[in-house]
């Protein structure tokens, strides 16, 4: 089966850094990955939608120049949150769909724990 | 709008009883997936089942079974004989428009 990829699972900086987020997809290319945010005890909340070679758009209300997209290949998208918060620590996981697939064929990664002291 | 509305924050109950999450969606549109996922502890989204809007066949899968009614736009799940291992959190998610929409999810405690 399809298989995504996250590192790292979990991550701790300090405030006013930034983290890096990698999201691959092990065994297939995927065009379009999507990014989530998980607070403790609620739902997931779309992010943005990164394709391959092209800028990531981004839900409403969603910093971009705070939540960094880059999908340079077709087998990694990276979410760099700058300058980071407390208000930050959350749950990010990743998305990713098959080039061939039918669009509602997203396979999820394991997520990553980010903490911001 | 799309909704997808899980009223059960919450579920305890003891091994083997059965247990039923509900998951209620809202959508515009007439072509759409609904999906049911598990969330352990460890936050890995594990992929329980997917159904097409024009399909509303219930599903049976071991202790697992939902039942869609699209006439009171439902997508309920239900554990037969739970066991410990299946407490875990459960989000009913709806396709649409190309994304996704989660529920609040419904945290299962199954108690030995």
């Amino acid at each position: 089966g399809a298989v995504v990829s996250q590192h790292p699972s979990w991550v701790i900086c300090k405030s006013g850094t930034s983290v890096k987020i990698e999201c691959r997809s092990l065994d297939f290319q995927a065009t379009t990955m999507f990014w989530y945010r998980q607070f403790p005890k609620q739902s997931l909340m779309l992010m943005a939608t990164s394709n391959e070679g092209s800028k990531a758009t981004y839900e409403q209300g969603v910093e971009k120049d705070k939540f960094l997209i880059n999908h340079a290949s077709l087998t990694l998208s990276t979410l760099t949150v700058t300058s980071a918060h407390p208000e930050d620590s959350s749950f990010y996981i990743c998305s990713a769909r098959d080039r061939g697939a039918a669009n509602y064929e997203q396979y999820f990664g394991p997520g990553t724990r980010l903490t911001v002291t | 709008a799309q909704k997808v509305t899980q009223a059960q924050t919450e579920i305890s109950v003891v091994e083997k009883e059965d247990v039923t999450l509900d998951c209620v969606y809202e959508t515009r549109d007439t072509t759409y997936y609904l999906f049911w996922y598990k969330q352990p502890p460890s936050g890995e989204l594990v992929f329980l089942i997917r159904r097409n809007s024009f399909d509303e066949q219930n599903e049976i899968s071991g202790r697992y079974s939902w039942n869609f009614q699209k006439s009171t736009s439902s997508f309920n799940f239900t554990i037969t004989a739970s066991q410990v291992v299946d407490s875990a959190v459960y989000f009913c998610a709806l396709y649409n428009f190309n994304k996704f929409y989660f529920g609040s999810g419904t945290k299962l405690n199954v108690k030995p």
